[in-house]
């Protein structure tokens, strides 16, 4: 059974940095585009980024863009996201989802998806 | 990017069928053979039901189909049954390396 698992996640004040994690088992993540998905307290779901395969190409939201860096390790089997310079919008549970088909970016669909960690950012 | 409007909520009784519409533009939605729609309840992780515009996944049940026409893309649920009671988003690629999501739409069952 494929899993992720989000980790990283707590309260933090603006301006602040915090460091998401996401541990894929049941499935070899190099063959395969991953994202980070959030979801604001009450509102829908955003895409935030999403890194390729041999993080050969990375998209940004617009609105994390030049303070968030996604990464992974596939050696680890692991995808990561550093937030810095956060804000009181970027609260949110944030997700990690795996975008099939494999070495596929922007031709696909996100499964499976992790449960989520939460982040709070408030003074 | 802007979000893809959806319809804040739609409802149905028991049996009966609901859509859900999905407007974007020629950029995305428009342009994309790849939209797809997510179940989510919360505390739980975001479901796929349908890839490809009009693709079910194994496991998911016949009575959701889904099309395209235009800029607007269209979600189904013939037969609404009580456990369909989610909050359901459609997504696309919008090219340059971004993804949107709708702005999510909440399925009551009567």
């Amino acid at each position: 059974e494929v899993q992720l698992v989000e980790s990283g996640g707590g309260s933090v004040q603006p301006g602040r940095s915090l460091r998401l994690s996401c541990a894929a088992s049941g499935i070899s993540i190099d063959k395969y585009t991953m994202h980070w998905v959030r979801q604001a307290p009450g509102k829908g779901l955003q895409w935030v980024a999403g890194i390729s395969w041999i993080s050969a190409n990375i998209g940004y939201a617009e609105s994390v863009r030049g303070r968030f860096t996604i990464s992974r390790d596939n050696a680890k089997n692991s995808l990561y996201l550093q937030m810095n310079s956060l804000r009181i919008e970027d609260t949110a549970l944030y997700f990690c989802a795996t975008y099939r088909p494999e070495n596929s970016f922007g031709y696909g669909w996100f499964d499976p998806w992790g449960l989520g960690t939460l982040v709070t950012v408030s003074s | 990017q802007s979000a893809l409007t959806q319809p804040r909520s739609v409802s149905g009784s028991p049996g009966q069928s609901v859509t859900i519409s999905c407007t974007g533009s020629s950029s995305d939605v428009g342009d994309s053979d790849y939209v797809s729609w997510y179940q989510h309840r919360p505390g739980k992780a975001p479901k796929l039901m349908i890839y490809d515009v009009g693709r079910r996944p194994s496991g998911v049940p016949d009575r959701f189909s889904a099309s395209k026409s235009g800029n607007t893309a269209s979600l189904t649920i013939s037969g609404l049954q009580a456990e369909d009671e989610a909050d359901y988003y459609c997504c696309s690629y919008a090219g340059n390396n971004l993804y949107v999501f709708g702005t999510g739409t909440k399925v009551t069952v009567l």
